[in-house]
């Protein structure tokens, strides 16, 4: 199984809503990666978990909050978000210690009104 | 800082053409490079990872090179089709992340 999951598919909300993505994998990946990646533009790395812990942190603003409760799991949480956070925002994970394939998962597409 | 270029950033072909997609890289010290496709509003799908002791990988009508001294890896399609129609993007691996190109958006027409 090389299938990463993220949900939901599709967010809409209030620059004063508070609410959280979720990432899932079950292939014993230890780094996981948050993305985000605005229309006709590469992916931007916002964060990067290794072995659970908060490994990279590309200067993301802090109302963007990552969260990994296991290995499995990866969560963002978004709180006042403007409406220029709209995008993509993709989930990846990659395997082991060494230099391998990350694996992406399909995305949430968020718009912030 | 790593830098990648993808050229060209848009190419339309007739169906059943072979054709190359580029890729350069300005800092050498890679571990791997990847080559995705991304189709419109979709998640990343990985196409082949390239090594950096190796010179290509092939999987079914893709191949792609690398040149690691050079810093360049084209992305060789035989027999598009239609269903081809896509973004691809390049992408360097240097320790735990990954640098993107801004990626090469082709369009084959039946």
């Amino acid at each position: 199984d090389t299938e990463v999951t993220q949900t939901p598919k599709h967010l809409v909300m209030g620059m004063t809503n508070k609410k959280s993505l979720k990432c899932e994998q079950h292939m014993g990946h230890r780094a996981m990666y948050w993305y985000k990646q605005k229309a006709k533009k590469p992916p931007e790395l916002m964060f990067v978990y290794s072995y659970e812990k908060l490994s990279i942190n590309e200067s993301v603003p802090s109302r963007f909050s990552p969260e990994c409760p296991n290995s499995s799991l990866l969560n963002l949480h978004l709180h006042a978000l403007q409406p220029e956070d709209s995008a993509l925002y993709l989930c990846a994970s990659r395997g082991g210690e060494g230099p391998d394939t990350q694996y992406f998962g399909p995305g949430t597409r968020l718009t912030v009104l | 800082k790593q830098e990648v270029t993808q050229i060209p950033a848009a190419l339309s072909v007739p169906e059943g053409e072979n054709l190359v997609l580029n890729c350069s890289f300005t800092d050498s010290a890679i571990y791997n490079l990847q080559w995705f496709r991304q189709d419109p509003g979709k998640g990343l799908t990985s196409l082949l990872l390239i090594q950096s002791s190796q010179r290509e990988q092939t999987s079914g009508r893709l191949n792609a090179s690398l040149d690691k001294s050079s810093g360049r890896s084209t992305l060789y399609i035989a027999a598009s089709q239609p269903g081809d129609s896509a973004t691809y993007l390049c992408a360097v691996a240097s320790g735990s992340t990954l640098t993107f190109g801004k990626g090469t958006m082709l369009l084959v027409s039946p």
